[in-house]
C-alpha cells in the first residue's frame, strides 16, 4: 500500500499570503488528486490529475509535482480557503489518502 | 444534477452488521464505478471498496471478508454491508462516484457509532 505523507499537519496563513501544501508518496505515482473538506461537510474534489482544477475552483489554486512529490499552492490566501486538504493516489491499489493538512486563517 | 445520499442506522452494537444504502440521481450506475470511503478518528479517510459499472466488486483487503457491496440498478441504489463491527469502525461512511482514479462526487455521509 502506498503511504501518503502530508505536510505540514496544520498551518495558518494571512489573507494575501502564498501557501504551499505538500504530499509525499512512499512509491512513485502517476497522478495526485486533492480534496477540500470544510468542517462538518463531505470532501470535495479540488484538483485532479495533479494540476487540473475541478469545476468552480478559483484559479488562485494550482497543483504540481511528479513521482513521489506533489504540492498544492494557493497564490493568495483568502478567508474561504480555510479548510482541510487531503491528497489521494489512485495509481496503485488500494487507493490511499493522506492524513490531511488543516489550513487556518491567521 | 448528480446527487448521492446515504441512509443508515446511526448506532450499531459491537459484533453486529452495518447496512447503509446510497441512493443516486442524475446518472446511471451502469456507467460509473461506485465506491465506499469512510472517515474515522483513528485512520482518517479509507477506501473500502467499489462496485464496477458492470457489477463486479473490489475490496480493500483491510476489511477482509467483512465487507460486501452490491447494487440495485432499477432503484438507483448501492448497498454496503459490513459485519462483525468493532468500536474502531465508528466514523462517517461516504458513498462516492469514481471517475478515472479520483472521486468526482461524494455523498453527504452517514455517521455510524459502534457502541453497546
Amino acid at each position: 500500500e502506498i503511504v501518503l505523507t502530508q505536510s505540514p499537519t496544520t498551518m495558518a496563513a494571512s489573507p494575501g499570503e502564498k501557501v504551499t501544501l505538500t504530499c509525499r508518496a512512499s512509491s512513485s505515482v502517476s497522478y495526485m488528486h486533492w480534496y477540500q473538506q470544510r468542517s462538518g461537510t463531505s470532501p470535495k474534489l479540488w484538483i485532479y490529475e495533479t494540476s487540473k482544477l475541478a469545476s468552480g475552483v478559483p484559479n488562485r489554486f494550482s497543483g504540481s509535482g511528479s513521482g513521489t512529490s506533489y504540492s498544492l499552492t494557493i497564490n493568495s490566501m483568502e478567508t474561504e480557503d480555510a479548510a482541510t486538504y487531503y491528497c489521494q493516489q489512485g495509481s496503485s491499489y488500494p487507493p490511499t489518502f493522506g492524513a490531511g493538512t488543516k489550513l487556518e486563517l491567521k | 444534477q448528480v446527487q448521492l445520499k446515504e441512509t443508515g442506522p446511526g448506532l450499531v452494537q459491537p459484533t453486529q452488521t452495518l447496512s447503509i444504502t446510497c441512493t443516486v440521481s442524475g446518472f446511471s450506475l451502469t456507467s460509473y464505478y461506485m465506491q465506499w470511503v469512510r472517515q474515522t478518528p483513528g485512520k482518517g479517510l479509507e477506501w473500502m471498496g467499489f462496485i464496477r459499472s458492470g457489477g463486479s466488486t473490489e475490496y480493500n483487503s483491510e476489511f477482509k471478508s467483512r465487507l460486501s457491496i452490491s447494487r440495485d440498478t432499477s432503484k438507483n441504489q448501492v448497498f454496503l454491508k459490513m459485519n462483525s463491527l468493532k468500536t474502531e469502525d465508528t466514523g462517517v461512511y461516504y458513498c462516492a462516484r469514481r471517475h478515472s482514479s479520483y472521486i468526482d462526487y461524494w455523498g453527504q455521509g452517514v455517521m455510524v457509532t459502534v457502541s453497546s
